[in-house]
């Protein structure tokens, strides 16, 4: 089985901490993704990665950078944390073309 | 930027009833797909159909395809009260960076 994890649940971090947001998939998957999810905005993509130091924009990547140093690993960072970053943090791996595989999320609180 | 658009926002049925939920998109696709997700966990891949097929079966889902309409169907049959979660679809563009962009979802609440 695909198994995709990610370093926290849940994370309780103050306005102004720099952030890491860990993202870890065993299946050799080329493409990495992070998205976050509020309610009724649905997923919003930060960023994506087709290879390891490869990374594109996604639709919200202000105050968000990424690493992928390992083609297994992938890091989201919030460089200054802010209160309007609360939210559900979703990393995903696939494939090209193919069906994505979703760590368990993890639930940030910026306070 | 979203291109699915799933429909209705939420369902709620009775055990044993049939669900069917909705997605429009706007582009031309390679696939579709649809998830589900369980209340504070990740999505879970549930069945993908590519732009050369019409209907794809999985156990109790049904999904159909109409590239004409630019649209797509879920459809759960017999429901159980397990299968309450939101579902998701997601679209697979045809040309460039392949970035699936997944719509708000359907609510669907299944009552025992």
């Amino acid at each position: 089985d695909v198994k995709v994890t990610q370093s926290s649940r849940y994370l309780v971090k103050r306005t102004g901490e720099k952030v890491f947001l860990e993202c870890v998939q065993d299946m050799d998957h080329e493409n990495m993704f992070w998205y976050r999810q509020d309610p009724g905005l649905g997923l919003r993509l930060i960023y994506f990665s087709y290879d390891v130091k490869m990374k594109e924009k996604g639709d919200i990547p202000e105050g968000y950078s990424v690493s992928r140093e390992k083609k297994e690993r992938f890091s989201l960072i919030l460089e200054s944390a802010s209160t309007n970053q609360t939210s559900m943090y979703l990393c995903a791996s696939s494939r090209t073309r193919n069906e994505q595989y979703f760590g368990p999320g993890t639930r940030l609180t910026v306070t | 930027s979203q291109q699915g658009e799933e429909d209705p926002q939420a369902l709620s049925i009775q055990e044993g009833e049939n669900a069917t939920m909705n997605c429009s998109y706007k582009t031309s696709i390679n696939n579709l797909q649809w998830y589900r997700q369980n209340s504070g966990r990740g999505l879970v891949h549930l069945i993908l159909i590519r732009s050369n097929e019409r209907e794809k079966h999985s156990g109790r889902l049904r999904v159909t395809l109409d590239t004409s309409k630019k649209s797509s169907s879920l459809l759960i049959t017999a429901s159980r009260a397990a299968d309450t979660a939101s579902y998701f679809c997601a679209t697979g563009p045809s040309g460039g960076s392949y970035i699936p962009t997944f719509g708000r979802g359907t609510s669907l609440i299944v009552h025992p």
